[in-house]
């Protein structure tokens, strides 16, 4: 089945250490997105690719930067996760339609935790 | 720009009740407007959407929502709750752009 797939599912970091996680698509979206959601919280937009143009929503911090280096494969990197970066990152797909966004399809997420 | 309005960020049925999850939107364009459900520790799965067809959308699970443009609202319902229904439910809007604007979700419970 085609989906959106993220490893690991559980990542534990030490505060500063970076850290990287990964998206793999096999829907040929042409748009990758990734959230950070905090517990009770609405997924928060960090960053998306529109092919390969990288799109940082304003409020990122620097500390999070993304690759992607193919179609299929996306990655959230942080430099120097800190306390309050614990969180679930979301990795989500769509494509754009006559330019429309069609539905994302998400990933199951990665529970990142600092100790 | 877009934005939408989840009325009620906690709903509890009891099993076999109406479920009926608010929300409303705004935008300066013909909005695209969505529904995900969130199990723990899991992403989002879409329920539904509406892109400007009929104005009434069936999902998946038996949920259904109504798109009322005079009202600004994209209501979810099910006749009848399930205990495997108790969730997060997120409503969306995209106004064309590549982005969703999500509310702040509503955590619905299901009572024996």
């Amino acid at each position: 089945d085609a989906m959106v797939i993220q490893n690991p599912r559980y990542q534990v970091t030490q505060f500063g250490k970076p850290v990287t996680l990964s998206c793999s698509q096999t829907l040929n979206h042409n748009v990758m997105y990734w959230y950070q959601q905090k517990s009770s919280q609405a997924p928060k937009l960090l960053f998306h690719y529109y092919d390969k143009d990288f799109n940082n929503e304003a409020d990122t911090p620097d500390n999070f930067q993304s690759r992607r280096p193919n179609t299929s494969f996306c990655f959230l990197d942080i430099r120097s996760p800190g306390l309050g970066d614990a969180a679930m990152y979301l990795c989500a797909t769509s494509r754009m339609d006559r330019g429309r966004n069609q539905p994302q399809h998400f990933g199951d997420g990665t529970r990142l935790s600092i100790l | 720009a877009q934005s939408v309005t989840q009325l009620g960020s906690h709903v509890s049925v009891s099993e076999g009740a109406l479920v009926l999850l608010r929300c409303n939107y705004s935008s300066s364009v013909p909005p695209y407007l969505f529904w995900y459900v969130q199990y723990p520790n899991q992403g989002l799965q879409l329920l539904l959407k509406y892109t400007s067809a009929a104005t009434l959308v069936k999902g998946i699970n038996g949920f259904e929502a109504e798109f009322k443009k005079s009202e600004t609202s994209f209501h979810l319902t099910k006749p009848s709750a399930h205990m495997s229904d108790a969730a997060e439910y997120f409503c969306a809007v995209s106004g064309g752009a590549q982005k969703l604007v999500f509310g702040q979700g509503t955590r619905l419970t299901i009572n024996p």
